[in-house]
């Protein structure tokens, strides 16, 4: 069946641009994750859905960044006013519940470049 | 805090060398742990996990076990290909919602 999806797979944007990075989930997959990953780094924890309810934002950087999952399936992370610092790959995950035996699936990530 | 610490690559060996790359890690509990795996131009993939102490998770040749004593989850394989060139994370499952926490992964290159 089909993997987790995400687009665009590149962006690049001016300094102060919005930016919308979309996801979508293995169909019935209740848990969304978003993960931002630095070049030569591990990636790192945003923001986490359970359905439609965005349970954890601990990982967020700023609030210029907003996440949103409106009816428990497709997601968008909006970036605000990027910085060069924003400049990462994105990715996504889901897992089929919120077990902790469960194996999370990423896309394939967005780059996102600010210029 | 929660954290993973990996073997600084870049890990460079010849086909049919044996591999190991170190993980170590600090949790509250007794997490869940992964090693995932990005090959060139792809996506994270998982290679194996370990959900208990004393689990071995093996995948495609490679292993990893669960050493609660040791807090650790060394992945190995006794005969690595050039296919095999990638970027391996180690990771696990941390806080109530279960979010990944990962290592800052290790660049296996295996020449021919």
């Amino acid at each position: 069946g089909a993997g987790v999806s995400q687009s665009p797979r590149y962006k690049v944007a001016k300094r102060g641009q919005d930016v919308a990075l979309r996801c979508d989930p293995i169909s019935g997959h209740v848990s969304l994750f978003w993960y931002q990953q630095a070049l030569g780094q591990g990636p790192e924890f945003l923001t986490y859905f359970q359905n439609e309810a965005q349970l954890d934002k601990s990982g967020l950087p700023s609030d210029r960044f907003f996440a949103e999952r409106p009816e428990g399936s497709v997601s968008t992370l909006k970036i605000q006013r990027t910085q060069q610092e924003d400049s990462a790959v994105y990715l996504c995950a889901s897992s089929p519940r919120q077990g902790s035996t469960d194996t999370q699936y990423f896309g394939p990530g967005t780059r996102l470049t600010v210029l | 805090g929660d954290s993973v610490t990996q073997m600084e690559g870049p890990v460079t060996l010849s086909e049919e060398a044996f591999l190991t790359i170190n993980c170590t890690y600090t949790a509250t509990g007794y997490p869940s742990l992964f090693w995932y795996v990005q090959y060139p131009g792809e996506g994270l993939q998982l290679l194996l996990k370990a959900t208990k102490a004393d689990d071995k998770g093996s995948n495609k040749g490679f292993e990893a076990t669960y050493r609660k004593e040791t807090t650790s989850f060394h992945l190995e394989k006794g005969s690595v290909q050039v296919s095999d060139s990638a970027v391996y994370f180690c990771a696990f499952y941390g806080g109530a919602t279960n979010k990944l926490i990962f290592g800052t992964g290790t660049l296996l290159a295996v020449q021919p």
